[in-house]
């Protein structure tokens, strides 16, 4: 089975700290995925990247960089962390268009 | 920007119930739907897609799809307490990146 894994899986950051969130997959897929999860706001879209070297913008990506420097890894980076960045954080991949996607463990985040 | 929303919020039914849960979405132009499972302090897991209007049978499960209506819905024959989980629909639109919108799911419990 396809397999994504987070790190790490707690974190706690002060505000105005810069925090590294990384995402691993060795399923070999094109795209990777970063989301948010909050509670009355479901599963939202930070940044994607179809392969290596390319990241682009989702719906919500202010506030957030992300860098995909191999077809393994991606990693979402948070500059200046602010309290309203507290959430649940998840990972996926998935193979093309129309495939389904494959979910990390997720990662939670306070920024205090 | 697609907008997803599922209904009922939560459920609560007795194991060997049918469970019905529903979904409407906004773009006509949606391409695949998902319904993704997620177990507490777990990623999502995807269970099922459909692209074309009608049904599709896998199992316990089956969904619905009527595009002319924008809606899908999923139904889960049979309920076991192991279905307790939320589950979330989610609308890919065209482009070629399979962005996935997520609706803010439905919390099902399955009572012995």
């Amino acid at each position: 089975e396809a397999a994504v894994t987070q790190s790490p899986r707690n974190k706690v950051a002060v505000t105005g700290g810069k925090v590294t969130l990384s995402c691993n997959q060795t399923n070999n897929h094109n795209n990777m995925y970063w989301y948010r999860q909050d509670t009355g706001h479901g599963l939202r879209l930070i940044h994607y990247s179809y392969g290596a070297g390319s990241t682009e913008k989702g719906d919500i990506p202010d506030g957030y960089k992300a860098s995909r420097p191999s077809q393994e890894n991606f990693s979402l980076i948070l500059e200046l962390a602010t309290p309203s960045q507290t959430s649940v954080y998840f990972c996926a991949s998935g193979r093309d268009i129309y495939a389904e996607q494959f979910f990390g463990p997720g990662t939670r985040l306070t920024v205090l | 920007q697609e907008k997803v929303q599922q209904s009922p919020e939560s459920l609560i039914v007795p194991e060997g119930a049918m469970v019905s849960l529903n979904c409407s979405f906004s773009d006509s132009a949606s391409q695949s739907i998902w319904w993704y499972q997620q177990h507490p302090g777990k990623g999502p897991k995807a269970l099922i897609s459909i692209f074309s209007n009608g049904n599709k049978k896998e199992g316990r499960l089956t969904v619905y799809l009527n595009r002319a209506s924008l809606h899908v819905s999923l139904h889960i024959k049979d309920s076991q307490p192991s279905d307790s989980a939320v589950y979330l629909c989610a609308v890919s639109m065209p482009g070629g990146n399979n962005k996935l919108t997520f609706g803010q799911g439905t919390v099902l419990s399955v009572i012995p």
